[in-house]
């Protein structure tokens, strides 16, 4: 069965500092991967994805997540964190077998807060 | 680019009206939208898959006579809630796959804002 794990509830860390937002996955074949944020009362914005090539993918606000193949894994990271990047994250997954019609799997979200 | 609007944001009704949500993509087509369910502090429940000009595939468990979906043209998904019940309150999120060539399942899913439904 197709499946994304969150690990963490909430990740809390300091304004400045680096963070990162675990998420594993599992899927038969070829994974594509996501990262989305949510505000509060809000869609879900876009910040990157993986589908092939370099492992390390950059996105948008300066996030970037790293797949890690081997470990099933594709975390997402900031070098220096900001207040305003307190959000929900979600981690999805796609692959040619997680059905039709490009059909998203998400994660349960992660809850970030930055503390000035 | 890659905009998708939801109407409306907010809507409370009376049990048993019925309610319509539309999603849109402003600046591209899609040939499929998507409607989710999302709970307080919970992730997206995918409800159902919507292609232009054919009927919605639901997911399991979803009641189709209850969920009305349309995909009328490439820009457009309508959701309609028939007889809503308070338990029908939520936050229902649409998206929509922007078509890059490739394998659809490597195409990225845009969201729209939300529409939160009350049913009193």
């Amino acid at each position: 069965a197709q499946s994304v794990a969150q690990p963490e509830d909430q990740v809390n860390v300091a304004e400045g500092n680096p963070l990162t937002v675990k998420c594993t996955y599992s899927v038969s074949g070829n994974p594509y991967l996501f990262w989305y944020v949510q505000y509060p009362n809000r869609g879900l914005q876009f910040l990157l994805k993986y589908i092939t090539g370099d492992n390390l993918v950059k996105g948008s606000y300066g996030f970037e997540a790293e797949f890690n193949k081997s470990q099933t894994s594709f975390h997402l990271k900031k070098p220096s964190a900001l207040v305003s990047d307190s959000a929900l994250y979600f981690c999805a997954v796609s692959s040619l077998f997680s059905g039709g019609y490009n059909k998203l799997i998400f994660g349960a979200g992660t809850r970030l807060a930055v503390h000035p | 680019g890659a905009v998708v609007s939801q109407h409306p944001s907010r809507v409370i009704c009376k049990s048993g009206t019925s309610v319509k949500i539309e999603c849109r993509s402003l600046d591209f087509q899609a040939t499929t939208m998507f409607w989710y369910r999302q709970f307080p502090k919970q992730s997206l429940m995918l409800m159902a898959t919507s292609n232009e000009g054919s009927k919605a595939t639901y997911e399991q468990g979803v009641e189709k006579d209850k969920f009305l979906i349309n995909h009328a043209s490439l820009t457009l998904s309508t959701l309609t809630v028939t007889s809503a019940h308070p338990e029908d309150s939520s936050f229902y999120i649409c998206s929509a796959r922007a078509a890059s060539g490739g394998l659809p399942s490597t195409d990225t899913q845009y969201f729209g804002p939300g529409t939160r439904l009350t049913v009193l």
